[in-house]
C-alpha cells in the first residue's frame, strides 16, 4: 500500500529559528513530490520536487529530494510567525493518484 | 493566474437533499480532482478526472457522483449524505502538459450533514 510519512507531527520553536521537516515515502510509480501550506484554507503550493539532489529555493525556504532514500525535507531558516502553518507533503503516483501526508504543525512563538 | 473557484463556499444539507458543488478553472489545466477534508487531518483524495475522462475513484460511495461537463468544470452531485460526510470538500486542478503536476487548489466548500 503507498504511504507518505510526515515527521514531526508537531513543532514548536521561536522565532529567528532554522527547522526541518521530513518527508519520506513508499510507493510504486512515483511520478513527483509536493509541498503545500496549509492556514486555515486551502492548501497553498510550496514547491514540486521530481529528480533528485535539486534544491528549490524560494525565500526563506528551500527543499530537496532524495528518490534513492525515499524522502524530502523542507528547511525554513529564520522563522517568523507568519510561517506557522501545517505544512503537507503529497506523493503524485501514477495516474494521478495523490497520497498526503498527514501534515507537520508548525508553531512559531514571537 | 492559478485562480480555481468553488460554489457554494457553505453549505448545509439534510440526509434526504440532492445539492451539487461546483469547481471551476480557466487556466487550461486537464486534470481536476475533488478531495475531502476532515478537521486536523490531510486531504483525502476521492476523484480525478485526466482529460475529461475519470480516471481515479478512491472507492467512494455512491452517494456521491462526479462529472465533468468540460475541461473548464467538475461537479460533485451529493444524494443521501450522512452527517459523518461533513468535511471540507476541495476541488484541484493541474496542467499536466510538461510534466506540470502541481495542483492547485480551490478555497473549498464546508459542507455540513445534518
Amino acid at each position: 500500500e503507498d504511504k507518505v510519512v510526515q515527521s514531526p507531527l508537531s513543532l514548536v520553536v521561536h522565532e529567528g529559528d532554522t527547522v526541518t521537516l521530513n518527508c519520506s515515502y513508499e510507493v510504486t510509480n512515483f511520478r513527483s513530490l509536493l509541498w503545500y501550506k496549509q492556514e486555515k484554507k486551502a492548501p497553498t503550493f510550496l514547491f514540486m520536487l521530481t529528480s533528485s539532489g535539486i534544491e528549490k529555493k524560494s525565500g526563506r525556504l528551500s527543499s530537496i529530494l532524495d528518490k534513492k532514500e525515499l524522502f524530502s525535507i523542507l528547511n525554513i531558516t529564520a522563522t517568523q510567525t507568519g510561517d506557522s502553518a501545517v505544512y503537507l507533503c503529497a506523493v503524485v503516483t501514477g495516474g494521478f493518484k495523490t497520497i498526503f501526508g498527514a501534515g507537520t504543525r508548525l508553531f512559531v512563538k514571537a | 493566474d492559478t485562480e480555481v473557484t468553488q460554489t457554494p463556499k457553505h453549505l448545509v444539507m439534510g440526509m434526504t437533499n440532492k445539492k451539487s458543488l461546483k469547481c471551476e478553472q480557466h487556466m487550461g489545466h486537464r486534470a481536476m480532482y475533488w478531495y475531502k477534508q476532515k478537521a486536523k487531518k490531510p486531504p483525502e483524495l476521492m476523484f480525478v478526472y485526466s482529460y475529461e475522462k475519470l480516471s481515479i475513484n478512491e472507492s467512494v460511495p455512491s452517494r456521491f457522483s462526479p462529472e465533468c461537463p468540460n475541461s473548464s468544470l467538475l461537479n460533485l452531485h451529493l444524494h443521501a449524505l450522512q452527517p459523518e460526510d461533513s468535511a471540507l470538500y476541495l476541488c484541484a486542478s493541474a496542467r499536466l502538459a510538461g510534466a506540470q503536476e502541481t495542483q492547485y487548489f480551490g478555497p473549498g466548500t464546508r459542507l455540513l450533514v445534518l
